[in-house]
């Protein structure tokens, strides 16, 4: 069985401040790792994601992820944030096979001028 | 068409009637999958389609939900009989293949959606 366990519903930054938005996931077998943004009314966009290889992955937009497997962990982070980061943001887990995705409960975030 | 089409975006039925949310996936793409988001939740896993063949319906909530893709491209959800907790949005997704245990990491695109309320 696999599930994401995303830390905090809502965190906010300054514009220009890091950014770091948190994804603790449980799997039974080596996981393949997703961050997804959502705007408002819109559909789920791909960031970025971990099959295997390195282990800091870069997306788009500035984000990245690193999958630490020791703490279970594929946190997500921005140097600098901008307004139009503004938006849900989604973690998710998957596997072998057919890539069914498990979803975390998504973390809002705010950016302030 | 460049995206995942969803159609109709926004879809208000009266409970108890039966709608039909259509799914155009991106041209050439295998797998399609749908995903039920309920409001302030993360997606939630339905259903998957290889081509024509329905793999999986374990995620389907009960037998009032029903998909269907019998031509391997165009995919229909259909509620039956709808209840106000199937109130949600229905994300469809596909990716261009995979394979049966193999682990392929191919990205999967998400269309924006199409809004169901019960009412």
């Amino acid at each position: 069985a696999q599930s994401v366990t995303q830390l905090g519903s809502h965190v906010s930054v300054s514009e220009g401040a890091l950014v770091l938005l948190r994804c603790n996931y449980s799997s039974s077998v080596p996981p393949y790792l997703f961050w997804y943004v959502q705007y408002p009314n819109q559909g789920l966009q791909l960031l970025l994601k971990y099959t295997t290889g390195a282990t800091l992955v870069k997306g788009i937009n500035g984000f990245e992820a690193e999958f630490k497997k020791s703490e279970t962990s594929f946190h997500l982070t921005k140097p600098s944030a901008h307004m139009s980061d503004a938006a849900e943001y989604f973690c998710a887990v998957g596997g072998t096979g057919f890539q069914k995705l498990v979803f975390g409960t998504g973390t809002r975030l705010l950016v302030s001028p | 068409g460049a995206g995942v089409s969803q159609s109709p975006r926004y879809k208000v039925a009266k409970r108890g009637q039966d709608v039909a949310l259509r799914c155009d996936p991106i041209s050439g793409h295998v797998s399609l999958f749908w995903y039920q988001q309920a409001l302030g939740q993360g997606p939630e896993f339905l259903t998957y389609f290889q081509n024509e063949a329905q793999l999986d319906k374990s995620g389907l909530p009960s037998d009032r939900f029903f998909a269907e893709r019998p031509e391997g491209s165009v995919s229909t959800l259909k509620i039956q009989r709808t209840q106000q907790e199937d109130s949600a949005v229905y994300l469809c997704a596909s990716s261009l293949r995979t394979r049966q245990g193999t682990s392929s990491g191919n990205t999967i695109y998400f269309g924006e959606g199409s809004w169901l309320t019960v009412v």
